[in-house]
């Protein structure tokens, strides 16, 4: 089944502690992205990838890091997390070409006290 | 700069009646438009797109939109509303000249009223 998945789906943490928010695809896209959800905002790009070691800053990239090592992972650092992290993130991929849809994972809660 | 709004926080439509969900962009070349929607506690899914072509496009759901290049706009319909369309839903732009970025507008919850 083709799909981008998320892991973990819930996290509490503190200020401060490093975290590592990871996403994977099994649909060997090229395009993948980050986006934080919060209410009244919408949805904000944080940081997204064309390929392998390709990555760039969204709108929001401020406190965050990405890598990509690999085609299918995608994973979002948080390397000192604040309260003002405190969102729904979401990872999203699809294949390079502007006209593609985007495939979305379900989401990660984190609250970072 | 790119940009897109959903003018309506939230929109109420009775159960059998047609629903509108507005959406306009900016973009500085052509641009390639969707239609997400969300269901509580879920990812986001693809509705529709718009590339070129016919400005009438239709999608899932019994879900359609219109482009209309003169208004900038790509409002999503839907002839008769059911209960279950009840969701947020999200319209977004990527710009044909620089398609790395994409941006969402705000979202739009839509409430069908039984």
């Amino acid at each position: 089944e083709a799909q981008v998945t998320q892991n973990p789906r819930y996290l509490i943490t503190v200020t401060g502690k490093k975290l590592t928010v990871t996403c994977s695809q099994n649909m060997n896209h090229e395009y993948m992205s980050w986006y934080r959800q919060d209410p009244g905002l919408g949805l904000r790009q944080i940081y997204y990838s064309m390929n392998v070691e390709v990555t760039d800053k969204g709108d929001v990239p401020e406190g965050y890091k990405v890598s990509r090592k690999e085609k299918r992972n995608f994973p979002l650092i948080l390397e000192s997390p604040s309260p003002n992290q405190t969102s729904l993130y979401f990872c999203a991929s699809s294949r390079i070409s502007g006209q593609e849809t985007q495939y979305f994972g379900p989401g990660t809660r984190l609250l970072v006290l | 700069a790119q940009s897109v709004a959903q003018p309506e926080d939230q929109v109420n439509v009775a159960e059998g009646n047609p629903l509108t969900v507005k959406c306009t962009y900016s973009v500085s070349g052509n641009p390639y438009l969707f239609w997400y929607v969300q269901y509580p506690n879920r990812g986001l899914q693809f509705l529709l797109k718009y590339i070129t072509g016919d400005n009438l496009v239709k999608g899932s759901y019994g879900f359609e939109a219109e482009f209309n290049k003169s208004q900038t706009s790509f409002h999503l319909k839907k002839p008769s509303a059911l209960v279950s369309d009840s969701a947020l839903y999200f319209c977004a732009v990527r710009d044909m000249n620089r398609d790395d970025k994409i941006i969402f507008g705000k979202g739009t919850r839509l409430h069908i009223l039984p």
